[in-house]
């Protein structure tokens, strides 16, 4: 079976463009969460969806930055207009968490780290 | 704000030697995770603990859960050069679905 699915796995752009990460999770998930991890701050939650609906943003850095679920098969991550200090590896996890029972394992994908000139 | 925090930050050990990692916290958590994450890669699941002094074994790993269920401990019997990687824990509250890190125990087994 497939697992999270990221892309692109590494992207390098210069300050002032937009970056756009995008993530498939897990068939029959019923969460997703978007995750930066850098050596300095270590692995920060930036927004979660539960059935396609964003549950908690308040991870999310400021305005520049804004995360979309279209569907229970796609979310997307978007930086506009990118900084130096936006450089990290960002990760996308999904899982399965019955309501109102503990939460379920994550499944992380293998990252996208972003290098912003 | 719930916080993790996780000690030491780094430990650098022989082959055969045991380890212990410590995730600590003033909040409750409803469940707790530990993650294992090797370069490249994500974090990988490695057991959930849920009640208040349970104890899980994996192999050569002991997982404990504090009795206030703040706290928790991974033990490494013998450890080994395939247990090098970044061990992090995870609170989970059970008012939804978000989950906590620590920011991580790097463990380095030299052979």
């Amino acid at each position: 079976d497939a697992g999270v699915i990221q892309s692109p796995r590494h992207e390098v752009t210069e300050m002032g463009q937009e970056v756009t990460l995008r993530c498939k999770p897990i068939s029959g998930h019923n969460s997703l969460f978007w995750y930066r991890q850098t050596m300095m701050r270590g692995l920060e939650l930036l927004i979660y969806f539960n059935n396609n609906v964003p549950i908690d943003d308040s991870g999310m850095p400021e305005d520049r930055f804004s995360a979309k679920m279209p569907n229970a098969s796609f979310s997307t991550l978007k930086i506009q207009p990118s900084e130096p200090r936006d450089s990290a590896v960002y990760f996308c996890a999904s899982s399965w968490s019955p309501p109102g029972q503990y939460t379920g394992e994550l499944f992380f994908g293998e990252g996208s780290r972003l290098t912003v000139l | 704000t719930q916080l993790l925090e996780q000690s030491p930050q780094f430990l650098s050990i022989q082959e055969g030697e045991n380890l212990t990692v410590y995730c600590n916290s003033s909040s409750v958590f409803s469940s707790l995770q530990w993650y294992r994450q090797e370069p490249g890669e994500g974090p990988v699941l490695l057991v959930t603990v849920v009640t208040g002094g349970e104890v899980k074994k994996l192999k050569r790993l002991t997982f404990q859960f504090g009795d206030a269920r703040k706290d928790s401990s991974l033990h490494i019997t013998a450890a080994q050069p395939g247990d090098t990687g970044l061990y992090l824990c995870a609170g989970g509250t059970a008012a939804g679905n978000k989950l906590t890190f620590g920011g991580g125990t790097r463990v380095l087994v030299k052979p």
